[in-house]
């Protein structure tokens, strides 16, 4: 099975400005979770989604928003960028319920000037 | 909530010397524990995995982890370390919603460096 696919890997936008981010998760596997990685503050989860419905979500504030699609793929969107999103977005999915290990992506490198 | 503590930033051993990367976990309930490598520019691959079976868990490249309820800690081993070992190291441990789903929380990271 092909793992997760994360696009683009490289991003560079200018403060205001909104991105999106695409997740494509492993066949089969319909959880979808986001993460943002800085050299600040870590590895922080921002949100989940099972089946098209986000079930959880980490302590991000609203410009932070995500979405996923029929087929599992996900998106997750910033609006308004600020530097401080400058990060490795990194996205894991799982085959719920039958696992609970989380297979990450390469993660997409936003930097914000 | 529950949390994740690695003891050391940054971790420095000799090719063929012993690798213990340390990770202690607050949880009110039995918790999975995880710990992922991450190369540079790369996302993060699974090591190995507690899930409330046997204690001593094996991982891939060599790795392993104990579980000691009593000390609250997972520390990772390797009894001899590669110079394809460098990289940064995060333990993490799962929190289960209610809906079942896995949310992680990880740790600071362990950045190991092999010295020739």
């Amino acid at each position: 099975k092909a793992g997760v696919t994360q696009t683009p890997r490289y991003l560079i936008k200018t403060r205001g400005q909104q991105v999106t981010l695409s997740c494509s998760p492993i066949s089969g596997h319909r959880s979808v979770s986001w993460y943002q990685q800085t050299p600040g503050q870590g590895l922080q989860f921002l949100f989940e989604y099972f089946s098209e419905t986000q079930r959880n979500k980490g302590n991000f504030p609203g410009r932070f928003s995500g979405r996923q699609f029929s087929n599992s793929r996900s998106e997750m969107n910033v609006s308004t960028l600020e530097l401080g999103d400058s990060a490795l977005y990194l996205c894991a999915s799982v085959e719920l319920p039958l696992s609970n290990e989380q297979f990450f992506g390469p993660g997409t490198r936003l930097t914000v000037l | 909530a529950q949390s994740v503590t690695q003891l050391g930033s940054h971790v420095s051993v000799s090719e063929g010397a012993l690798v213990l990367l340390r990770c202690n976990y607050s949880s009110s309930v039995p918790p999975y524990l995880f710990w992922y490598v991450q190369y540079p520019n790369q996302g993060l691959q699974l090591l190995l995995k507690y899930t409330s079976a046997a204690t001593l868990v094996k991982g891939i490249n060599g790795f392993e982890a104990e579980f000691k309820k009593s000390e609250t800690s997972f520390h990772l081993t390797k009894p001899s370390a590669h110079m394809s070992d460098a990289a940064e190291y995060f333990c993490a441990v799962s929190e289960i919603s209610n809906f079942g789903n896995e949310k992680l929380t990880f740790g600071t990271g362990t950045r190991l460096t092999i010295i020739p």
